[in-house]
């Protein structure tokens, strides 16, 4: 167990919905990223928060966006769904600022978009 | 980052020592080899990380070629359990901001 809580596992819906993914952090970890994993892309990076604020970003959709809150939960927020979005999205966390020695991951949302 | 090339798929008996191989012929003096695993559909799991000195923890050891150009990831003693895909990442010192960016892997099957 890596101490990462994602939540929920599994997650259907249709075209052109909205859905909400969250995620809790390892106990006093500052820094939270997301990211996809679909068949034919592999493992990508989608962003990072530190404590509250947009640290880094990679290859984040413009329909999908992120925050983290005060008690450093996050939430990745995904609109306008298609059905190349489906896909494991996977939250993962670290205690400081810059990404990290070891990256510490949860077992992931698995997206279906019918 | 520099990148890295790592073959698709390998075998491995189970007992028996399993070598995974990562060229990262571009790698500059300041990145970092990492490996990461990944059990089927679970997240990714930390194995080990080494500069330029060979590296040996309570999961693996991590042997870097002297012109680190190339590095090998051994299980020495490889389960069942082992069965999965294994990523060798290259990237900048963490304190620098060096992201961690997945390539396509290597998927290590133990058999009985």
């Amino acid at each position: 167990d890596s101490g990462v809580t994602q939540t929920p596992k599994h997650l259907i819906t249709a075209t052109g919905q909205r859905v909400t993914l969250r995620c809790s952090p390892r106990s006093g970890d500052l820094s939270v990223y997301w990211y996809q994993q679909s068949l034919d892309q592999g493992l990508q990076f989608l962003i990072q928060y530190y404590n509250g604020e947009e640290r880094a970003k990679g290859n984040i959709l413009e329909r999908f966006s992120a925050q983290q809150f005060p008690d450093l939960h996050s939430e990745l927020n995904l609109s306008s769904l298609e059905l190349g979005d489906s896909a494991l999205y996977f939250c993962a966390s670290s205690p400081g600022v810059d990404w990290g020695e070891k990256l510490f991951f949860g077992s992931g949302t698995q997206l279906s978009v019918l | 980052d520099a990148k890295t090339t790592q073959p698709p798929s390998m075998d491995c008996a189970e007992g028996r020592a399993a070598n995974l191989p990562c060229n990262h012929s571009t790698i500059s003096g300041n990145e970092y080899v990492y490996w990461y695993r990944q059990i089927h559909s679970q997240g990714p799991q930390y194995i080990i990380h080494g500069l330029k000195n060979n590296e040996t923890n309570e999961m693996a050891s991590l042997i870097i070629t002297e012109d680190r150009k190339s590095s090998t990831l051994i299980l020495p003693h490889a389960t069942l359990r082992d069965t999965a895909v294994y990523y060798c990442i290259v990237r900048v010192d963490h304190n620098q901001g060096g992201k961690l960016i997945f390539g396509q892997g290597t998927e290590l099957s133990v058999k009985p």
